[in-house]
């Protein structure tokens, strides 16, 4: 079974512009969730889809928005990029939500904002 | 605020030996505590967890300890082998299954 599938891997972008990032879960996985990676924060939660629907959201600002597609698939988007968003974004797909549903993640897309 | 704290941000214990890893919470509303691993260029995978309502949950080499009167719980690794070197996240679930993350804790297993 594949496991997490992040797009791209790495992406060099300036202030200002906007990315999209892109996971695909693991096949039956209906839940996807993303993470920001940071040295000094560790791993901060951004926000939880599933089956189309946000259930949580972390507290980031409005510039970082997400979605989930009818396949599962997800894409979380920033916009205006800042210098401080430079990071490693980690998605992770579980089977259901909650304690019972250990997330599986994907290797991560690392983000350099210049 | 942070509610998941892992205060020691690395560790380096002999092969062979005991390895303690700390995580410490403030929230009494978490009710499921998990522990990951993470290797460079990879993503975190989900090693052990735990329920509020245990004390204690082992698999294999790793051992979970969860003392809900300190809000503090521990993962045990016995005995320690140079795979496991690494960084460990702890985790706590709320009620919403909201997931937080401790910053990691970066262990070191020396031959």
């Amino acid at each position: 079974k594949a496991g997490v599938t992040q797009t791209p891997r790495y992406l060099i972008k300036t202030r200002g512009q906007q990315v999209t990032l892109s996971c695909s879960p693991i096949s039956g996985h209906r839940s996807v969730s993303w993470y920001q990676q940071t040295p000094g924060q560790g791993l901060q939660f951004l926000f939880e889809y599933f089956s189309e629907t946000q259930r949580n959201k972390g507290n980031f600002p409005g510039r970082f928005s997400g979605r989930q597609f009818s396949n599962s698939r997800s894409e979380m988007n920033v916009s205006t990029l800042e210098l401080g968003d430079s990071a490693l974004y980690l998605c992770a797909s579980s089977f259901l939500t909650g304690a019972n549903s250990p997330l599986h993640f994907g290797n991560g897309t690392r983000l350099t904002v210049t | 605020d942070q509610q998941v704290k892992q205060n020691s941000p690395s560790l380096s214990v002999q092969e062979g030996r005991i390895s303690i890893l700390n995580c410490d919470y403030t929230n009494s509303m978490f009710d499921y505590f998990l522990w990951y691993k993470k290797y460079p260029a990879e993503g975190p995978t989900f090693l052990i967890s735990i329920s509020s309502i245990k004390d204690k949950n082992e698999d294999g080499r790793f051992t979970v300890f969860l003392n809900k009167s300190a809000k503090h719980l521990s993962l045990h690794i016995v005995p320690s082998q140079p795979g496991d070197s690494a960084v460990y996240f702890c985790a706590a679930l709320n009620r919403d299954d909201k997931i937080i993350f401790g910053k990691g804790t970066r262990l070191h297993i020396l031959p």
